[in-house]
């Protein structure tokens, strides 16, 4: 069982808008950053938002990010058939959990 | 080009030894951590630990202390990932990941994945 919490699924057609939502505690989220990895099928997790909403150099603008006390979001404008991706956020957790926690991830289904 | 490439699929019978590699190139690699992160099949991802190469100062998650054991050779760029007797319960894909320190705002991230290995634990 994650520490972060996301909804499994969600779908969206071409050209939409979807929110991915991460919900934490006051020890993750609520005291440190956010960031969220995009997950291709068969590759590796690849960085696309830091520091709650900052994208690294080549991530597209569609992908906008924001951070609300203990709770966190993704949206992706413009839908594409190519962000049909798994999604998690993550942040650091309690010393509990260790330095850093995930979500579970986020199933995006492009339709 | 920055980039972590890692060892190749592995399978193994309970109770077997294995360490994993990750090497890094096209950076200093002894000027960032490197994490290890776990993917069961089918399931979210699992922040294991992470080492300082530069030291080997090393930080486990409590889930996984005493488990297994994290190492680096700095003369090859390289970061392992080690068990001493495997069980079924660790078949998973392993990710190593650089750690990233933004100064400008004292924030971080996993900016560099390598391309994970898969392990097979069955008997």
């Amino acid at each position: 069982q994650s520490v972060l919490t996301q909804t499994p699924s969600a779908s969206g057609t071409p050209g939409q808008r979807v929110t991915i939502s991460c919900s934490g505690s006051s020890s993750d989220i609520g005291s440190n950053t956010v960031t969220w990895y995009q997950q291709l099928p068969g590759t590796a997790p690849k960085l696309i938002i830091y520091d709650n909403d900052q994208r690294p150099s080549g991530v597209p603008d569609r992908f906008f990010a924001s951070k609300s006390g203990t709770s966190a979001s993704l949206t992706i404008s413009g839908l594409q058939s190519e962000d049909e991706a798994e999604y998690f956020c993550a942040s650091r957790g309690s010393n509990l959990n260790g330095p850093w926690v995930f979500g579970g991830g986020t199933k995006l289904t492009v339709l | 080009e920055v980039q972590l490439v890692q060892s190749g699929t592995e399978v193994k019978k309970p109770g077997e030894s294995l360490r994993i590699s990750c090497q890094g190139s096209g950076y200093n690699f002894g000027g960032y951590w490197i994490a290890w992160v776990r993917q069961m099949p089918g399931k979210g991802l699992e922040w294991m630990g992470l080492i300082w190469p530069g030291d080997s100062d090393t930080r486990y998650s409590p889930s996984f202390q005493g488990q297994l054991t994290i190492s680096t050779d700095n003369s090859i760029n390289t970061a392992y990932l080690q068990w001493n007797s495997l069980k079924a319960s660790d078949t998973a894909m392993y990710y190593c990941a650089r750690h990233v320190v933004y100064y400008s705002t004292g924030t971080d991230a996993f900016d560099i994945w390598g391309q994970g290995t898969m392990v097979t634990v069955s008997s």
